[in-house]
């Protein structure tokens, strides 16, 4: 079966940068994009961009335009989202989520807590 | 980007009544619309897909409508578990928008 299983909470300071992975299992990694989507505490839902795992090709809201990199590791099938320059109002839960035959996402990860505070 | 709206953005109903929550993009995406829902601590739960195709596992009462800018999310008779919070996303390729969603609550 599918899983998105995904690191961590993690609690950073105004300025730092977070990592957050998605270890990706039970289908051909590199065959569906991965989408990371955020929703800030009692807020709704945000998409900030998707990278194919095959090619390594990004695509990005131009809010996160420069401050979000995604990255990939086929070798261990998981997916990297890297937040820069982090404010108070990047707190949030992070979300990867893949892509299906359908044309949008299906299957979720379970969510990370980033917390940004000084 | 493409923006999506949603109206309304909360809705009081009782159980048994049919609730309709419209989204509206600001250009053509054809039928790319998605729509999700999602409960309080959980990942959202696609319902519909392609404007009007129920995702497998997911109640007939559930229906979706619309193509071009309007689109439509049906429940034809509201039950307890479908208290909860309803967002489109349009996914017209490349970049992907969310509308600012929907909380269906208890009247």
């Amino acid at each position: 079966q599918v899983q998105l299983v995904q690191s961590g909470a993690e609690v950073k300071k105004p300025g730092a940068s977070v990592k957050v992975s998605c270890k990706a299992s039970g289908y051909t990694f590199t065959g569906y994009y991965i989408h990371w989507v955020r929703q800030a505490p009692g807020q709704g839902l945000e998409w900030m961009g998707r990278i194919n795992p095959d090619s390594g090709d990004t695509n990005f809201a131009q809010k996160f335009q420069g401050r979000v990199t995604l990255t990939r590791d086929t070798s261990i099938t998981t997916a990297y989202m890297d937040l820069t320059r982090l404010r108070s109002d990047d707190t949030a839960v992070y979300y990867c989520a893949r892509d299906s035959l359908t044309g949008t996402t299906v299957y979720w990860g379970q969510g990370t807590l980033v917390t940004v505070s000084s | 980007d493409i923006q999506m709206t949603q109206s309304p953005s909360t809705l009081s109903a009782s159980v048994g009544d049919r609730v309709t929550i419209t989204c509206r993009a600001s250009q053509d995406i054809s039928s790319w619309l998605a729509w999700y829902q999602q409960k309080p601590g959980k990942a959202p739960n696609l319902l519909i897909y392609k404007a009007s195709s129920l995702e497998s596992g997911v109640p007939s009462r559930f229906s979706g409508s619309g193509s071009g800018t309007e689109f439509t999310l049906t429940i034809s008779s509201l039950q307890p578990d479908d208290f909860a919070s309803y967002y489109c996303q349009q996914y017209n390729s490349p970049l992907v928008t969310f509308g600012p969603g929907t909380k269906v609550d208890i009247k």
